[in-house]
């Protein structure tokens, strides 16, 4: 069973666009959320992560977007870019605990 | 400050024999933890060591095993090898918490084992 669903598997944006990145999760006991970026050959590396006592946080050109009533967290990438073309994975923990639920993963694709 | 390394980066074995993986986490990092990741599964949890003791457990059958020493640097074996346990190996370090959990996870490029 899938703890984190995410969508779409895939996207392909034009170069300054907007990507967006949704995922959902039933656990209401997560309470952390990151989001990776992997790119081919690579391990994941952490992008930016929320906690559930925030609506939104913002690094950069990348936004975690929070809805704890509707249990979904999406990810938007501002001014997207050719160089910002890999695998995006979200995931969830809960408190105390040592291991992450991936969603299945996006590939993105930001074309100029 | 190093990152997260692994060796071997590239494994191909056959089927019944046993594979040893290593990482060596980021220093000061006390926590490693090791996942699957496979086209059709995704990323999948197998265990996480923290101060050699396994503190958390994946849904994975036994021959999936792994050990931490007390330099931090982790090992896992999986022992006779099936076709479906080509994949890429992550192990991922974090400083560790001390009432459990992690805190951030640093992963590194993987191992990618291929079974024939």
């Amino acid at each position: 069973q899938q703890q984190v669903k995410q969508s779409p598997q895939s996207l392909i944006v034009q170069k300054g666009g907007i990507s967006i990145i949704n995922c959902a999760y039933e656990n209401t006991a997560f309470d952390y959320f990151p989001w990776y970026q992997q790119f081919p050959g690579k391990g994941p590396a952490l992008l930016i992560a929320i906690r559930p006592d925030v609506s939104e946080k913002k690094e950069g050109r990348f936004t975690i977007s929070f809805n704890k009533s509707a249990k979904q967290f999406s990810l938007h990438i501002m001014d997207s870019q050719p160089g910002d073309s890999a695998t995006y994975f979200c995931a969830a923990s809960m408190p105390g605990a040592n291991n992450l639920f991936f969603g299945t993963g996006t590939r993105l694709t930001v074309i100029p | 400050k190093a990152g997260v390394t692994q060796t071997p980066r590239y494994l191909i074995k056959t089927r019944g024999q046993q594979v040893t993986l290593s990482c060596s986490p980021i220093s000061g990092h006390r926590s490693v933890s090791w996942y699957q990741q496979t086209p059709g599964q995704g990323l999948q949890f197998l265990f996480e060591y923290f101060s050699e003791t396994q503190r958390n457990k994946g849904n994975f059958p036994g021959r999936f095993s792994g050990r931490q020493f007390s330099n931090s640097r982790s090992e896992m074996n999986v022992s006779t090898l099936e076709l479906g346990d080509s994949a890429l190996y992550l192990c991922a370090s974090s400083r560790g918490l001390a009432g459990g959990g992690t805190g951030t996870q640093y992963f590194g490029p993987g191992t990618r084992l291929t079974v024939l």
